[in-house]
């Protein structure tokens, strides 16, 4: 399964935009990305996932490179709620030898400031 | 739909007991995940299913066992618990036509 890689921390002013990276260089072609946010200690949050093309939700944007082996998660607009960790994960191709398996990886801790 | 049920939210255990951490998903999900979470950590995967009667490790699943007889639930194990158990755990679902993840709320174990 494909590993990812994402800076310890990042901070943001509030009301700008926040640009979390995240570096997925071994996914294959059928790999999703999936971006969670977890605060304290509840159970981690859905965001938005993608596959190839650029995704937008209500929350955030999704922007995946033409290679995919990097993407990006942007808030438009942050918020003092949005300080969180923020996982970036890769989902096993189906088939694969880890097929279904779903690890996380330590995370970004996002610190929005006033 | 309730989405991911978990049960206990809170249990306090004595070093050798044991118990089970019980999950349940009524979104007719086949993939569903046994995670746990060290205070200040991230995510470990403890244990995986990708449907009825399919289980396999994740990273951490020492001290830990898994059953998946019905797509519905996914009991987590813990024969004999130990203080490197505690630990708050995570139950999650993936599935739906957005293959979205859904968490439950978590069940806080502490082992004295």
């Amino acid at each position: 399964d494909a590993k990812t890689t994402q800076p310890t921390s990042m901070d943001c002013a509030e009301g700008r935009a926040a640009n979390l990276p995240c570096n997925h260089s071994t996914i294959s072609g059928n790999e999703y990305v999936y971006w969670y946010r977890q605060i304290h200690s509840q159970g981690p949050q859905y965001i938005i996932h993608g596959l190839k093309n650029n995704e937008t939700n209500e929350m955030a944007s999704l922007i995946i490179t033409e290679d995919r082996k990097s993407s990006t998660l942007i808030l438009p607009h942050a918020t003092l709620r949005d300080t969180a960790v923020y996982y970036c994960i890769v989902r096993a191709s189906a088939g694969g030898t880890s097929y279904g398996k779903l690890t996380f990886g330590q995370g970004t801790i996002l610190t929005v400031h006033p | 739909n309730a989405g991911v049920t978990q049960t206990p939210k809170f249990r306090i255990l004595k070093i050798g007991q044991s118990m089970t951490l019980q999950c349940a998903q009524d979104m007719n999900h086949n993939y569903m995940y046994w995670y746990r979470q060290d205070p200040g950590m991230g995510l470990k995967l403890i244990y995986y299913s990708v449907g009825a009667g399919i289980t396999d490790k994740g990273e951490v699943p020492n001290g830990y066992n898994v059953s998946r007889s019905t797509t519905e639930d996914f009991p987590l194990r813990l024969e004999l618990a130990a203080p490197s158990q505690t630990s708050v755990y995570f139950c999650a679902s993936l599935g739906g036509s957005g293959n979205t993840i859904y968490f439950g709320e978590g069940s806080w174990l502490t082992v004295v």
